[in-house]
């Protein structure tokens, strides 16, 4: 059975510093790419970053280059975010994701829980 | 990037009635040589995870019940719910997988009547 299991979030001012954790089990995880998605509270969803599965490729949306780093340990199963600089907009609850390769992008076949992160002084 | 667009934002559909939802996106998003929409739709229940339910345009996820179909080409999707049951209520997301960034709908909650 696949499980994601993300941790780190939490209450932070603007201007700091976050990073969370994917704890994944139950799949061959360096044989996925990773992603990270956030959702607002009562929003939609929102793409942030997809890393494949050597960790030698990394994407990211526009409001979070240059500000959040993903990586990956393939040795501990492990997908991170770093997020720096946090703004009140990066208030979201945050899902890891396992992602499929769907010929020239990705989607999301497995989702863990989420980890909430609150952008606020 | 490539934007896409939901309708309704909501619907009511009474048990065991067709629920629609439409999604359009800003570009094709046809894979020409595969001929292949590259296309995902989710489900959101009530305070849990996404759930994905089709892939490209069409494709049933496994373990998804076949009252879910997804269909369309191009730049406009649907997302057809055959017979809605009460498990059913939740919101509905698209997302293109043809380039990233990676897009999704506005989504499009589907209640009962």
């Amino acid at each position: 059975e696949v499980q994601l299991l993300e941790s780190g979030g939490g209450l932070v001012q603007p201007g700091g510093s976050l990073r969370l954790s994917c704890a994944a089990s139950g799949f061959t995880f360096d044989n996925y790419a990773m992603s990270w998605v956030r959702q607002a509270p009562g929003k939609g969803l929102e793409w942030v970053s997809t890393i494949k599965d050597s960790g030698s490729t990394t994407y990211y949306a526009d409001s979070v280059r240059g500000r959040f780093t993903i990586s990956r340990d393939n040795s501990k199963n492990t997908l991170y975010l770093q997020m720096n600089s946090l703004r009140a907009e990066d208030t979201a609850l945050y899902y890891c994701g396992k992602t499929i390769i769907g010929i020239t992008s990705y989607f999301f076949d497995y989702w863990g829980q989420g980890t909430l992160v609150t952008v606020s002084s | 990037d490539i934007a896409m667009t939901q309708s309704p934002d909501s619907l009511a559909v009474s048990l065991g009635e067709r629920a629609t939802i439409n999604c359009k996106s800003s570009q094709s998003i046809l894979y020409s040589s595969r001929n292949k929409n590259l296309l995902a739709w989710y489900q959101q229940k009530p305070g849990q995870p996404p759930k994905l339910l089709i892939y490209w345009a069409s494709i049933r996820e496994s373990g998804v019940p076949d009252r879910f179909s997804g269909s369309g080409s191009g730049t406009d999707f649907t997302l057809t719910i055959s017979s809605l049951q009460a498990e059913d209520v939740a919101v509905y997301y698209c997302q293109q997988h043809f380039s990233t960034p990676l897009t999704f709908g506005g989504g499009t909650k589907v209640e009962i009547k």
